[in-house]
C-alpha cells in the first residue's frame, strides 16, 4: 500500500534557524506531490504543490520543497522561520489516476522568539 | 467567496445517537472527501465522492455514511456503530488536477 513518512512528529526552532521538514513516499510511478500547513485554529491550507517541471518548487510565505525521485522525497525547507510559522505541517501524495491523497502523520512545529 | 464550509463547528453527542455533518461547496469540484484528524494520525479518509450519487469508502468507512445528491453538497453521518467517534472531521474538494480544498472542520465530542 502507498504510504507517506514523515520523520519529524515534533520540531522545535528558535527564531531565524533554518527549516528542513522530510517527507519520503512509498509509491514507484507519477507523483504529485503537496505540503499542507494548519495553523492554531484555521482551515487546512496549501502551502506548494509539485505536479512537474522544476523539481524545486516555491511556496507562499517563503517555503520551497525539492522533490527527490530518486530519493522518493519531499522535503519543505524555509531559510529563516518565524514565530508565525508554529503549525502543523502535512505532506501529501496523489499518485496513479486516482484523485485522492495520502497524508503524511503530520510534524508539529513550534517557533520560539 | 468561494470555499467550503462545515457546519456546526461543535457538535456534542450522546452515545447511540447518530449525527450527521454537513459540508457544502461552492468551488464547483466534482470530487469531495471526508477526512478524520487524530492527534499524531494526520488525515484519514472516511468517504469520497468523484461525482453526484456515487461514492466510495475510503480507509476507516466503518460506522460512517454519506450522501451525495448535489454536486454542492456531500454530508457525512457518523452512526452509533462508530466505535469512537470523537475526533475533528474535514471536508475537502478537489480540482481536476488533485489539490485540495478544506473546510474549516467539525469537532465532535461523544459525552
Amino acid at each position: 500500500a502507498q504510504s507517506v513518512s514523515q520523520h519529524n512528529h515534533h520540531v522545535i526552532l528558535s527564531e531565524a534557524a533554518s527549516l528542513e521538514l522530510g517527507c519520503n513516499y512509498s509509491y514507484g510511478g507519477t507523483v504529485n506531490l503537496f505540503w499542507y500547513v494548519q495553523y492554531p485554529g484555521q482551515h487546512l491550507q496549501l502551502l506548494l504543490k509539485y505536479f512537474s517541471g522544476d523539481p524545486l518548487v516555491k511556496g507562499i510565505k517563503g517555503f520551497e520543497a525539492e522533490f527527490i525521485k530518486s530519493k522518493f522525497s519531499f522535503n519543505l525547507r524555509k531559510p529563516s522561520v518565524q514565530w508565525s510559522d508554529t503549525a502543523e505541517y502535512f505532506c501529501a501524495v496523489k499518485s496513479g489516476g486516482y484523485n485522492k491523497l495520502i497524508f503524511g502523520a503530520g510534524t508539529r512545529l513550534a517557533v520560539h522568539p | 467567496d468561494g470555499g467550503i464550509t462545515q457546519s456546526p463547528k461543535y457538535l456534542f453527542r450522546k452515545e447511540g445517537q447518530n449525527v450527521t455533518l454537513s459540508c457544502e461547496q461552492n468551488l464547483n469540484h466534482d470530487a469531495m472527501y471526508w477526512y478524520r484528524q487524530d492527534p499524531g494520525q494526520g488525515l484519514r479518509l472516511i468517504y469520497y465522492s468523484q461525482i453526484v450519487n456515487d461514492f466510495q469508502k475510503g480507509d476507516i468507512a466503518e460506522g460512517y455514511s454519506v450522501s451525495r445528491e448535489k454536486k454542492e453538497s456531500f454530508p457525512l453521518t457518523v452512526t452509533s456503530a462508530q466505535k469512537n467517534p470523537t475526533a475533528f472531521y474535514l471536508c475537502a474538494s478537489s480540482s481536476p488536477r488533485g489539490e485540495q480544498f478544506f473546510g474549516p472542520g467539525t469537532r465532535l465530542t461523544v459525552l
